[in-house]
């Protein structure tokens, strides 16, 4: 079945560091959505990218979606304080069946 | 302006009770979908309703595990026989969209169950 694989795991960096996360599934996405989840909170939508090879950037966010729409990246540059939290990316199928599945996250902690 | 609303936000239940888990999703949007967050892992899809339909529940753990939405708005997550290994963050999301895997979903702030 489909899986999800987001590495790594866990990354902590010096504030003003740039960081990133990498999601790869098994199968090819429709779609892929990235989530934040503050500790304590709950996921809290960032983006969703459709197209094969797109890039969309937040501010300091830079979300990128594979030519092959199995991978997404997301990077930080310059990290602050407020982007702590854990990461997810969410992947969506292309079959009838299909469902969001998440990645198991990345978290991120910030060295003041 | 209210969000997805979950009631209650914690829950401790002696094993072998029964839980019912509220949600209320943002009024208008078509698709529900219920989560189970264990900690330090990715929310894990259980069930997903379009109105009042539920479409896909292959996400559910056992026969234990029931959930309705009998009017297409407020949502209900039921589990017989509380065991100790469902203890776990329940998350609700509603989206606005009706295709399944298209669209933001917007995440409540979770139940928080704890079986002894």
């Amino acid at each position: 079945g489909q899986q999800v694989m987001q590495i790594p795991q866990y990354q902590h960096v010096q504030e003003g560091e740039d960081f990133t996360t990498y999601c790869n599934s098994s199968t090819t996405l429709s779609n892929i959505q990235w989530y934040k989840q503050r500790p304590g909170g709950h996921p809290v939508f960032l983006i969703q990218l459709v197209k094969s090879g797109e890039v969309k950037k937040q501010k300091r966010l830079t979300f990128q979606f594979g030519e092959a729409k199995k991978n997404s990246s997301l990077h930080i540059t310059a990290t602050q304080t407020t982007d702590v939290g854990t990461y997810f990316c969410a992947g969506g199928g292309y079959s009838s069946a299909s469902k969001i599945i998440f990645g198991s996250g990345t978290r991120l902690s910030i060295r003041p | 302006g209210a969000g997805v609303s979950q009631s209650p936000r914690y829950k401790v239940a002696k094993r072998g009770q029964d839980v019912a888990l509220r949600c209320d999703p943002i009024s208008g949007h078509v698709s529900l979908f219920w989560y189970q967050q264990a900690l330090g892992q990715g929310p894990e899809f259980l069930t997903y309703f379009q109105n009042e339909a539920q479409l896909d529940k292959s996400g559910l753990p056992s026969d234990r595990f029931f959930a309705e939405r009998p009017e297409g708005s407020v949502s209900t997550l039921k589990i017989q026989r509380t065991q100790q290994e469902d203890s776990a963050v329940y998350l609700c999301a509603s989206s606005v969209k009706d295709r399944f895997v298209e669209g933001e979903q917007f995440f409540g702030p979770g139940t928080r169950l704890t079986v002894l």
